[in-house]
């Protein structure tokens, strides 16, 4: 597709479950980034992929939390043992980097509810 | 450090009267990016303005222009002719590389309510 696709766009699990959510970033976009949104509030900044490596990975909440990126395209945010904290929107992102303004374009996100 | 400040929750502007939402930030990093972006009740993030550390004139895209005072650090944007539309929570957000790495982050964002 043309824009940047998450799935689940919704996913239910009970406390202790891992997840994985995934997000596949616009075609040629070298930048990925994940943010989480609790409900009506900002966004929070989780980490950073250039490529493949991930430079900044100072948002990461607990070691609970991690994510790869494969093939400079897919990417993968696992939460581990989640808690009902952990419920929020994850939103993915990604940008051509400093072409242009180097907007970051959104996905839809996903809505993940741990009960 | 990086920081971004909305000092607005909510805001309420008369359909089509103009409002300004405003956003100051700060950062040592003297090549920087400034954004807004709005978040209707659907959830979507949908980019609006930027505006360059380096750029001599103040952004402007349709309806929407940002106010650039690099003194003050401030970068407000101005919604003009205001419709219903425009309803929705509105983020302002810096890209730098205070940290190393260019990295965006995004204030607590302005509820923006257009009443008929």
């Amino acid at each position: 597709g043309a824009g940047v696709s998450q799935s689940p766009s919704n996913k239910v699990t009970e406390k202790g479950k891992d997840v994985e959510l995934r997000c596949d970033p616009i075609s040629g976009h070298t930048a990925l980034y994940w943010y989480r949104q609790s409900l009506g509030q900002g966004l929070e900044f989780l980490i950073y992929f250039q490529g493949n490596s991930a430079p900044d990975k100072s948002g990461l909440p607990s070691d609970r939390f991690s994510a790869e990126r494969t093939g400079g395209s897919v990417s993968t945010l696992t939460i581990q043992r989640t808690q009902q904290e952990d419920s929020a929107v994850y939103l993915c992102a990604s940008s051509l980097g400093l072409s242009n303004t180097g907007e970051l374009f959104f996905g839809e996100g996903s809505r993940l509810t741990v009960l | 450090a990086q920081k971004i400040t909305q000092t607005q929750p909510g805001m309420f502007v008369q359909e089509k009267e103009a409002v300004t939402l405003d956003c100051t930030y700060d950062t040592s990093d003297p090549s920087y990016g400034l954004f807004w972006y709005k978040q209707p009740s659907s959830g979507e993030m949908i980019f609006l303005i930027y505006q360059g550390s380096y750029d001599q004139q103040n952004a402007t895209e349709g309806r929407y222009s940002l106010n650039f005072q690099k003194a003050r650090k401030s970068a407000n944007l101005v919604i003009s002719a205001s419709q219903l539309g425009d309803s929705a929570m509105y983020f302002c957000a810096m890209r730098d590389r205070t940290s190393g790495t260019y990295k965006y982050i995004f204030g607590t964002g302005t509820r923006l309510k257009v009443l008929a």
